[in-house]
Order: structure tokens, then C-alpha cells, then sequence
């Protein structure tokens, strides 16, 4: 069974920094490319970034390329996400999900609880 | 950058059936994968490829996709379908997500 469990949300000053984590089980970690969306108060989902299974390829939205870094460490089956300069509109619940692929597509098949972060003087 | 849109709001009468649309430029020509989720819950899978679900999702949930509109259809809609649907798609190696529909089950 599919366990994703985040951590490493809380209460930080705008311009902070903030290390969430993503701990992985039930599946073979290093076979799949992972991602981190967030979910703002009364906003829809917003993707944040991929790194792929291996990490060597990642990609970033617009709203956080330069401020966020997403890592991974297959050993420890667990997923990072480095968010520096944090600003007020990066509040949000921020969810690590699972990839899964199959007839040519890819989708998000499994989902963490998410670990909500509150950007705040 | 590429956009999906969706309709902020759908209602439907318990029973009946629900049909959330999702908008994009000639989407029919990628896959379409459907979220949903409830108040304080995280995100579920129901509908990727366009229209294949994963185990454990209810026969009445259905998706289509052609030309530029990509459909979540409910049918016989429970007040346990009342969520919140995305649906989204790729972009290159990104993710688009539209809006978001608020489904209400009056």
C-alpha cells in the first residue's frame, strides 16, 4: 500500500526559508518520478515541480523557479522541497504526489496528507 | 503557457447526472487526467486517459475528450460526489491543472 507522509510545514516569516519532506513506502521509490503541488486557501491546485526517478532532470513552475528546489533521496525513499524567499502568496497546503504512467501518459495516482505552510510577519 | 478552464460551479439534483467540462487548445489531442477532492482531504485520482479509472472508483464516473473540451461526467450523482473536480493536463514536462469545479449535490 502507498504511504506518503509529508512533513516540515509550519510558521515562517515572509523572505524565511522552509525544508518540507515527503517519506515514501509501500512502492520501489527510486522507479518513479515524484512532485510537489500546493493548494492555497480558497484557490485551486497549482503544480510546484518534478524531479524525475533518478533525479537528474527537475522542472519548476514559473511562480517559485529560483526560490524552490526539489531533491530527493532514493535511499532513504524520501522526497525534498527546498523553499527559499518565502512570500506571503506561497502559502498554501503542499502535497507530494506519485507518478504513474501507462498507455503512453502520465498522471498523479497517489497523493500525500499534506503539510501546510503559513507565510506570516 | 498552456491553460485549462473550467467552470467555477456545477450543481446537480441527487440522481441526476453532472457534467464538468474542462477547456483547453485542441486538448483532445492530449491525455486528460480528473482529481477529486473533498474539504481536508488530499487530491484522488478518478479519471486518467481521458477515461479509464483506477480501482475503487465508481462505475459512474466517466471522461471523455475531444476537440477542445475534455468532459467529467457523473452519473446518478450521490451526495458523496460533492467536491471539488480538476482536471489536467501536460505541458512538455509540466503540469497544468484548470481551475477547479465546486460540484454541489442539492
Amino acid at each position: 500500500q502507498v504511504q506518503l507522509v509529508e512533513s516540515g510545514g509550519g510558521v515562517v516569516q515572509p523572505g524565511r526559508s522552509l525544508r518540507l519532506s515527503c517519506a515514501a513506502s509501500g512502492f520501489i521509490f527510486g522507479g518513479h518520478a515524484m512532485h510537489w503541488v500546493r493548494r492555497a486557501p480558497g484557490k485551486g491546485l497549482e503544480w510546484v515541480a518534478v524531479i524525475s526517478s533518478d533525479g537528474s532532470d527537475k522542472h519548476y513552475a514559473k511562480s517559485v523557479k529560483g526560490r524552490f528546489t526539489i531533491s530527493r533521496g532514493n535511499p532513504k525513499n524520501t522526497l525534498y522541497l527546498q523553499m527559499n524567499s518565502l512570500r506571503t502568496e506561497d502559502m498554501a497546503v503542499y502535497y507530494c504526489a506519485k507518478v504513474d504512467c501507462s498507455g503512453g501518459t502520465c498522471y498523479l495516482d497517489s497523493w500525500g496528507q499534506g503539510t501546510l505552510v503559513t507565510v506570516s510577519s | 503557457s498552456y491553460e485549462l478552464t473550467q467552470p467555477p460551479s456545477v450543481s446537480v439534483s441527487p440522481g441526476q447526472t453532472a457534467s464538468i467540462a474542462c477547456s483547453g487548445d485542441r486538448l483532445g489531442a492530449k491525455y486528460v487526467t480528473w482529481y477529486q477532492q473533498k474539504p481536508g482531504q488530499s487530491p484522488v485520482l478518478v479519471i486518467y486517459q481521458d477515461a479509464k479509472r483506477p480501482s475503487g472508483i465508481p462505475e459512474r464516473l466517466s471522461g471523455s475528450n475531444s476537440g477542445n473540451t475534455a468532459t467529467l461526467t457523473i452519473s446518478g450523482t450521490q451526495a458523496v460526489d460533492e467536491a471539488d473536480y480538476f482536471c489536467q493536463a501536460w505541458d512538455g514536462s509540466t503540469v497544468i491543472f484548470g481551475g477547479g469545479t465546486k460540484l454541489t449535490v442539492l
